[in-house]
């Protein structure tokens, strides 16, 4: 596509389900990133994937984060047993091969998770 | 592991004023690149410059430059002529340049809020 896009845009969940959230991200880009956007504060990375393979996850912040990628486009981040504190927007970024020197990230407007 | 600091939380102008944003960071690394981000209330994350850290000249987007000092690890961001479309959240981020497992990952600091006065 044109751009980054994540689905949904708004999501509203009680505490303890179960919610995933997705990333379309542009044709051809074969780097993927997920961060995390709590209110007023900076963005703190997630996991980056190549193609399907997930080389740095350093950034899951407990083992109810998961994300996988599929056919080196889609990818589902998905939060088991939501807590407050999930409480975020997650931005999803996309970019070409790491390698090329010009490469910058394009992000997608992220889904606002409000966990009650 | 590298670190981004934005000191100012918020910063204002007056419409066709001159606004510089600070940005400093810390990293042992002589490669990488230093990006200014804008992000409106739509959330939608906008380039605005670029910066790689062996071009000595500062980087210019328009009514945007940069001020790069390396010794320093200062990065700053100047917008000229402000316009209200330029109220927004500014985000300073490094990226490395070298290989490994997390090439390409944006740091970023904690953010500066612009506010443009009519």
């Amino acid at each position: 596509g044109a751009g980054v896009s994540q689905s949904p845009s708004n999501k509203v969940t009680e505490k303890g389900k179960d919610v995933e959230l997705r990333c379309d991200p542009i044709s051809g880009h074969t780097a993927l990133y997920w961060y995390r956007q709590r209110l007023g504060q900076g963005l703190e990375f997630l996991i980056y994937f190549q193609g399907n393979s997930a080389p740095d996850k350093s950034g899951l912040p407990s083992d109810r984060f998961s994300a996988e990628r599929t056919g080196g486009s889609v990818s589902t981040l998905t939060i088991q047993r939501t807590q407050q504190e999930d409480s975020a927007v997650y931005l999803c970024a996309s970019s070409l091969a790491p390698g090329i020197r010009a490469n910058v990230l394009t992000f997608g407007a992220g889904s606002r998770l409000t966990v009650l | 592991a590298q670190t981004v600091t934005q000191s100012q939380p918020e910063m204002s102008v007056q419409e066709a004023e001159t606004v510089t944003l600070s940005c400093t960071y810390d990293t042992s690394e002589s490669d990488y690149y230093l990006f200014w981000y804008k992000q409106p209330p739509s959330r939608q994350m906008i380039l605005v410059i670029r910066q790689e850290a062996y071009k000595q000249q500062n980087a210019t987007e328009n009514r945007f430059s940069v001020n790069f000092q390396k010794a320093a690890k200062s990065f700053s961001l100047k917008i000229s002529d402000s316009q209200l479309g330029d109220a927004a959240m500014y985000f300073c981020a490094y990226r490395s340049a070298a290989g490994g497992t997390s090439y390409g990952k944006l740091t970023f600091g904690q953010g500066t809020i612009l506010t443009v006065h009519p």
